[in-house]
């Protein structure tokens, strides 16, 4: 299936470090997405990236996709204890017979520690 | 505009009972996914619904459905309760195809099953 793989499960960093994130996929795609999950709570987005772009930025966040590795990356920089959360990434699974359907990843879990 | 709601927030039940979650998306929104979340499996695909039809379905028996309405408010019902079926359950909403659009999604309904 397309599901997406995080890199790593888990990462914990001091405040002010920067957090990178990795996600592979199996299939094409026309897009990718990342979203934050606090503890217990629903996702929040935070990029979406299409297939024809390399790289995005929003605030502290930004996205990098690689479409011949099939491969995405989240850079956080400056991290703060707020950031503390899970990040998934999220693909469409382009031509397949699921168009339009999303397959989010297992998650990285962040940890920032003050 | 008001976000994703989801009812009931906490919902114990026991085995054998059948549930009905309530899901109303974002005004305007047409799309409506349902997420199963455990620390074991992760967020697993249920169901996205697009103008009330069942576009694309995960792999979950049949003990699980849904529908959604004309006003786009969306339910999903799970007979015969398991154990297993312990989990957070997560709609989205989002103006198009799940896949190609940013998820808007609600705080979840907590499921126990005793």
């Amino acid at each position: 299936s397309q599901q997406g793989e995080e890199d790593p499960q888990a990462l914990s960093i001091q405040e002010g470090e920067n957090a990178t994130m990795n996600c592979s996929y199996k299939t094409s795609i026309n897009n990718l997405q990342w979203y934050r999950q606090n503890s217990g709570r629903g996702l929040v987005h935070l990029i979406l990236i299409r297939s024809n772009e390399r790289e995005k930025h929003s605030g502290r966040l930004r996205v990098t996709l690689d479409t011949s590795k099939k491969s995405s990356s989240l850079l956080i920089t400056a991290s703060r204890a707020a950031d503390t959360a899970s990040y998934f990434c999220a693909t469409d699974d382009w031509g397949g017979s699921t168009l339009g359907r999303l397959y989010f990843g297992r998650g990285t879990q962040l940890t920032v520690w003050p | 505009k008001a976000g994703v709601t989801q009812t009931p927030r906490y919902l114990i039940k026991t085995r054998g009972q059948q549930v009905t979650l309530s899901c109303s998306p974002i005004s305007g929104h047409r799309s409506v996914s349902w997420y199963q979340q455990t620390p074991g499996q992760g967020l697993q695909f249920l169901f996205e619904y697009f103008s009330e039809t069942q576009r694309n379905k995960g792999n979950f028996p049949g003990r699980f459905s849904g529908r959604q309405f004309s006003n786009s408010r969306s339910e999903m019902n799970v007979s015969t309760l398991e154990l297993g079926d312990s989990a957070l359950y997560l709609c989205a909403s989002s103006f198009g195809l799940a896949g190609s659009n940013e998820q808007f999604f609600g705080p979840g309904t907590r499921l126990t099953v005793l």
